[in-house]
């Protein structure tokens, strides 16, 4: 089945610098990769996805990059801010599974004010 | 607020006990998941169901079954409990049929077993 490594497992970023994780999956039939944000006592909450057919997607300051080739993708949040600290996840899935999400690790970021 | 609801927000049982976990999708949203987050296994798929039928199972245990009912929500039990069934259980639900949409989240049920 699909297995999806994330790195790093926790990043400290001072307030305004950038932040970044990465992400490799192991199924090459995987074409859909969701990112969730999860805050204390809360469920995780999806704040962008990129599917196969697209290399790079952006929403404000939050971007994801996808390399199907290298089978990786990664998030790129810029000019962080304290309420960006969070566990974030990234997932895969393949249209054969559904919407069946395999998730990465977890990233736990703090943003330092 | 995802618009998808989970009770009990918590629940403490014993060990050997059963309960059920509860969970409405989104109105409209025909598929429902059920994952388990435990601190040393993340986010962990469980079983997925369709329109009231079950869909994609992943590494759930005998002990815990689920089913979808007409209405659409869905219940999760877990019985015959061990100590190491203390996490959180969240429900997700998905759009009408389409793969590969957008899954909205509920707030989780944590569960402890004593």
């Amino acid at each position: 089945g699909e297995n999806v490594e994330q790195h790093p497992s926790t990043l400290s970023v001072q307030e305004g610098d950038s932040a970044v994780i990465k992400c490799t999956y192991s199924d090459s039939a995987s074409n859909y990769f969701p990112w969730y944000k999860q805050e204390l006592g809360k469920g995780p909450q999806l704040i962008i996805d990129i599917r196969s057919n697209v290399g790079e997607k952006k929403d404000q300051r939050i971007a994801v990059t996808l390399n199907k080739t290298a089978k990786h993708f990664s998030l790129h949040i810029t000019e962080t801010q304290p309420e960006d600290s969070a566990v974030y996840f990234c997932a895969a899935s393949r249209e054969a599974a559904g919407n069946k999400l395999t998730f990465g690790g977890g990233t736990r970021v703090l943003v330092k004010p | 607020d995802s618009g998808v609801t989970q009770t009990p927000k918590h629940l403490i049982t014993a060990t050997g006990q059963r309960v059920t976990l509860r969970c409405s999708p989104r109105s409209g949203d025909l598929s429902v998941y059920w994952y388990q987050q435990s601190l040393d296994q993340g986010l962990q798929f469980l079983i997925q169901y369709y329109n009231g039928e079950e869909r994609a199972k992943g590494n759930i245990l005998e002990r815990f079954s689920a089913q979808q009912f007409p209405d659409l929500h869905s219940e999760l039990n877990l019985s015959s409990l061990e100590l190491g069934d203390s996490a959180l259980y969240f429900c997700a639900s998905s759009g009408q049929g389409a793969v590969n949409t957008e899954a909205f989240f509920g707030q989780g049920t944590r569960l402890t077993v004593v």
